[in-house]
């Protein structure tokens, strides 16, 4: 059982549309995160969302955290062939240590 | 700033074997987690490690295991390999309470 799922699990679009990418779970995270994966890489830091109706913006990525602190979605406008990558969300639960991850969004961004 | 490390890049194995893999940790953390990642999946966590010691450990059997130096580096070790455990496998940095990993390039293992 995943205990974040992410979706979709593969998003083809054109260049200058815009997307949106959802990572939901039953659980409660103390703290969620957004990395972005090249192949053969490891994943990179986006963003951290850490209170509940948050909404974090990094030039045309949009991160908002769930008012439960539940889910969380990343939305790109006007995207560019260089947003193409695996896009993983990542959440911590209060008092543990791991960081549990969904199974990635595969982005495409086609010109 | 130096970012976290890890050793080697690739590494071919074939079953039975055992292997070692080693990180760096970014310069100021005094954490290091280790995940397995599937080709195609996310990132499973295996454990992690604080003052040298395993400080959480998730779904792994004990052929997995760990080491933490007093210079905050790490190695992962698996003994006798199986074809399953073919994967990425990535080391994350941090400091303790702060939930931000940030990732190593990771080390491709391939068993045959």
């Amino acid at each position: 059982t995943q205990l974040l799922e992410q979706s979709p699990q593969f998003l083809s679009i054109q260049e200058g549309e815009n997307l949106t990418v959802y990572c939901n779970s039953s659980s409660v995270f103390s703290s969620l995160q957004w990395y972005r994966q090249e192949p053969g890489e490891g994943p990179v830091l986006l963003v951290t969302v850490v209170t509940g109706g948050e909404v974090k913006k990094l030039k045309r990525l949009t991160f908002q955290f769930g008012d439960a602190r539940k889910d969380s979605s990343l939305h790109i406008t006007a995207a560019q062939t260089g947003d193409t990558g695996l896009y993983l969300c990542a959440g911590v639960r209060k008092g543990a240590q791991k960081l549990v991850f969904g199974q990635g969004t595969r982005l495409t961004i086609n010109p | 700033e130096t970012g976290v490390t890890q050793s080697p890049t690739h590494l071919i194995k074939t079953r039975g074997q055992q292997v070692t893999l080693r990180c760096s940790s970014q310069s100021g953390h005094n954490t290091v987690s280790w995940y397995q990642q599937a080709l195609g999946q996310g990132p499973q966590f295996i454990f992690q490690y604080y003052r040298e010691e395993e400080n959480g450990r998730g779904n792994f059997p004990p052929r997995f295991s760990g080491l933490q130096f007093p210079n905050y580096s790490s190695e992962l070790n698996v003994n006798a390999l199986e074809l399953d455990d073919s994967a990425l496998y990535l080391c994350a940095s941090s400091f303790v309470g702060i939930d931000e990993q940030f990732f190593g390039p990771g080390t491709r293992l391939t068993v045959l």
